[in-house]
């Protein structure tokens, strides 16, 4: 089945020790994108990956960082983890931008704990 | 940005009860998705309906995208069903404007 896998499922980091966050889809989608779910929340848009095309949100500390070196993968690097950084990270897909073809896919998400 | 709001915030279900969620939102919208994060977090497409009623099983949906709202029913809720349940809403841009969820729980 087509599918958004993330690797590893859960993540334990010490406060300040660099950390990467994986994501691979199965769906040949334009389009990946990166959120972040503190407890009791909704989910929070990081970036996306428009093809090659990285769009940062605004509000997105520069202590987060991503890589997408070919259209299955995507990675979340986080530099610098603060205690603060501890959440849910989530990955979505969707097959474009546009009106039609926007609807998103998510992964299973990496909880992530900085101790 | 667009304006997504959930009522009730919490439920609370005997199994087999009938329920209806709500989603209100501020602009006229080209997508609305349904999820359910299960218990391990992962968020599960229920609804892709920017317009129109669907069903999936014991769910459905109705997006009156005229009246900027849409409707989850959910009928002999089980268990499993216990939740969060997550509209999100895009307007002119690429973004997914979530709600603040319905928590839903299922007792036996």
């Amino acid at each position: 089945d087509a599918m958004v896998i993330q690797n590893p499922r859960y993540q334990v980091t010490q406060f300040g020790k660099p950390v990467t966050l994986s994501c691979s889809q199965t769906l040949n989608h334009n389009v990946m994108y990166w959120y972040q779910q503190k407890s009791s929340q909704a989910p929070k848009l990081l970036f996306h990956y428009y093809d090659k095309d990285f769009n940062n949100e605004a509000d997105t500390p520069d202590n987060f960082q991503s890589r997408r070196p070919n259209t299955s993968f995507c990675f979340l690097d986080i530099r610098s983890p603060g205690l603060g950084d501890a959440a849910m990270y989530l990955c979505a897909t969707s097959r474009d931008r546009d009106r039609v073809f926007n609807e998103q896919f998510f992964g299973p998400g990496t909880r992530l704990t900085v101790l | 940005g667009i304006q997504v709001e959930q009522s009730p915030p919490d439920l609370i279900l005997q199994e087999g009860a009938n329920s209806t969620l709500r989603c209100n939102f501020s602009d006229s919208v080209n997508n609305l998705q349904w999820f359910h994060q299960n218990p391990w977090g992962q968020l599960i497409n229920l609804f892709y309906i920017p317009s129109g009623t669907k069903q999936n099983g014991r769910l459905s949906a109705t997006t009156v995208a005229t009246e900027r709202y849409s409707l989850l029913y959910i009928s002999s809720s089980q268990t499993t069903d216990s939740g969060v349940y997550f509209c999100a809403v895009r307007s002119n841009d690429y973004k997914l404007s979530f709600g603040a969820g319905t928590t839903v729980t299922v007792r036996a």
